[in-house]
Parts: C-alpha cells; structure tokens; sequence
C-alpha cells in the first residue's frame, strides 16, 4: 500500500545551517506531496505542498521538489532560525488511492541559538 | 474566516467512561477526516466522512469506536468505554470536495485526549 518514510530524529542544527530532512515514498500513480510542521502543543500547519513531478513547492524559506524518478520530496532550508525547530511530517495525498493523507512518522528538529 | 474548529482541546476521561470529540469543518467545506496521533507518532487516518454518510472508515477499530456528520452540526467522534491506550491527540481536517489531488486538507488544532 501507499507509504511514506522520512528520516529519523532528532535532527539538531546550530541557527543559519543547511537543514535537509529526507523524504521517499510509495504509491502507484501520482499523488500530490506535503510537508507539514507541527509546534508543540498545536496542531499541524501545512508548510508546502507540490502536485505534480517535477513541482517545486516553497514557504518560509522552506523547499522540497516533487523527484517522481526518485520517488523523493526532500524538505530543504538554507539557514534555520531557532524558531524552526518543531515536528516536520511528509505526507501524500491520492485521490484514488482512497482520501485519507498518508503520514511520515515526523522529523523532529532541533535549533540551538 | 475560521478554520477547522475543534472541542475540547484537552479532555481527561477515567477508563470506562465515554468520550465525545468535535470538529467544525471550515466554512463551505463538506468533508471531514478524522486521524489519531499516538505520542511520539505520525497521524494515522481513522475515518472519512461527507454530510450524512461515512466514506471511508477503513482506520477505525472495530469497536468502541464511531463518527458521525450530520446533516446540521459538527462532526462527533464517539469512543465508548475508553482504555489507556486510547489516549492521543485526535485531528479533524476538513476539504472543499473530494481529496484530490489539488484539494488539500486543512487540519485542526486536535483534542488531546487523556485517559486515567
């Protein structure tokens, strides 16, 4: 069935580093992709989201593109704030896979000042 | 321009009891999911539901278990007799139509739920 997988946290950074959180996923035929963060004790914020392959999606600073040969949807920022830090989920969305968002397990990240 | 309205954000229940969780979806939205999220998990989808009927409710255990959306009013998640392991974080999101491909879903704020 559809998966998503991402990798594991925690991830810390130092503030203004590179920051790359992987992605992969498994489905049949084409699903529109997301990243959502999610603060702790809220609840989850779409942060970028790209439809079709080859799509770019970008918020806040934040980037992932839409690899189908891949199979990839890398979340990327070039210089994280301490106020980055937070839960970020993969997930994909396929209509006729069924309606239901399918979810990474959650990358947690960490930014030290 | 509210967006998906959950209540309550925190609910304690002691075991054996009922627990009703409520989703407001976002106006001139007409579909509503609900999902789970264990401590230290990602969200799993539980059910789907339009005005008046359940979709797709492939995510919800057998029993105890049960969601409406009626014609006027919020969803309701209903879990009957509640155990530990039912406490999590319960998340509505709610869509403008079918979840395709370009219609994403807009998440509430959840109910954590804590059983005692």
């Amino acid at each position: 069935g559809d998966s998503v997988t991402q990798m594991e946290g925690p991830v810390t950074l130092s503030e203004e580093a590179f920051l790359t959180i992987n992605c992969t996923y498994t489905a049949t035929g084409y699903p529109s992709l997301f990243w959502y963060v999610q603060y702790p004790g809220e609840g989850l914020q779409l942060l970028l989201k790209a439809t079709k392959a080859d799509d770019k999606g970008s918020n806040k600073g934040f980037e992932a593109t839409y690899r189908k040969e891949t199979t990839s949807f890398h979340l990327e920022k070039g210089s994280v704030q301490v106020s980055d830090s937070a839960v970020y989920f993969c997930a994909l969305l396929w209509a006729t896979g069924g309606f239901k968002t399918i979810f990474g397990a959650g990358t947690r990240l960490f930014v030290k000042a | 321009n509210a967006g998906v309205m959950q209540n309550p954000r925190h609910l304690v229940r002691r075991r054996g009891q009922e627990a009703r969780l409520r989703c407001s979806p976002m106006k001139g939205h007409s579909h509503v999911y609900w999902y789970r999220q264990l401590p230290e998990e990602g969200l799993k989808f539980m059910v789907y539901l339009q005005k008046e009927n359940i979709i797709d409710e492939s995510g919800m255990p057998k029993e105890r278990f049960s969601a409406e959306f009626p014609k006027e009013g919020p969803s309701i998640l209903r879990i009957q007799q509640v155990v530990r392991g039912d406490s999590a974080a319960y998340f509505c999101a709610s869509s403008a139509q079918e979840g395709g491909a370009s219609y994403e879903q807009y998440f509430g704020p959840g109910t954590r739920l804590t059983v005692t």
